[in-house]
């Protein structure tokens, strides 16, 4: 499958617990976004990682949400302690290239986080 | 704040008829992509427009980026179940990574 693989695409937590999404990029792409969209509304950037390092994670709350890529294995988008605001749907973008104009980006089919 | 502005929200009409759909800003986007997105999937490239005044098209898909780049249109031609929908824009600003989107418009094609 040459497509960016998350998974799960359904997940249910309590609140409080711990939620952890993840994302396999597309073969050979070592760039990975992340992004939250709502329902009605459109994507919101959160993090844009590289292979061991966080490039950008201007759009990640402080608190709660970390995110990390690393050298083997796909990258992981983690939220603790979740909150019934935390449910939406998450999705991962992967590029082949660096950080570069009109770069496309290949997206997954989401997880849908539900907080209960 | 970029604000990316879709409009209309939704739009329901039959098959065989054509529609146009806008993306509107008040800043300056160095290149503008849309997207189609279905239910329970992630959102799919369609085109990348990058100079002002630019035409693209995608069979019965017409896209135009607007001369100043800070709007954009998607036309569609004899219009068919098959491109209903939730088509969103996104854009750049400068060379920056990061894509700003609009909300989206729900396309739905009736037979």
């Amino acid at each position: 499958n040459a497509g960016v693989m998350q998974n799960p695409r359904h997940l249910v937590r309590r609140r409080g617990q711990e939620a952890r999404l993840r994302c396999s990029p597309m073969k050979g792409h070592s760039h990975v976004y992340w992004y939250r969209q709502l329902p009605e509304e459109g994507l919101k950037f959160m993090v844009y990682l590289q292979k061991e390092n966080i490039i950008d994670e201007s759009g990640m709350p402080k608190e709660r949400f970390s995110a990390e890529f690393p050298k083997e294995g796909p990258s992981i988008l983690r939220i603790q302690q979740v909150v019934r605001g935390d449910s939406a749907a998450y999705f991962c973008a992967s590029s082949l290239k660096d950080v570069e104009f009109n770069q496309p980006q290949h997206f997954g089919d989401g997880t849908r986080l539900s907080i209960l | 704040t970029q604000l990316l502005e879709q409009s209309p929200q939704f739009l329901s009409i039959q098959e065989g008829e054509n529609l146009t759909v806008y993306c509107n800003s008040s800043s300056v986007f160095s290149s503008l992509q849309w997207y189609r997105q279905e239910p329970g999937e992630g959102p799919v490239l369609l085109v990348t427009v990058v100079t002002g005044g630019e035409v693209k098209k995608l069979k019965r898909l017409t896209f135009q980026f607007g001369d100043a780049r800070k709007d954009s249109s998607l036309h569609i031609t004899a219009a068919q179940p098959g491109d209903t929908g939730l088509y969103l824009c996104a854009a750049r600003v400068d060379s920056n990574y990061q894509l700003i989107w609009g909300a989206g418009t729900k396309l739905i094609i009736k037979p």
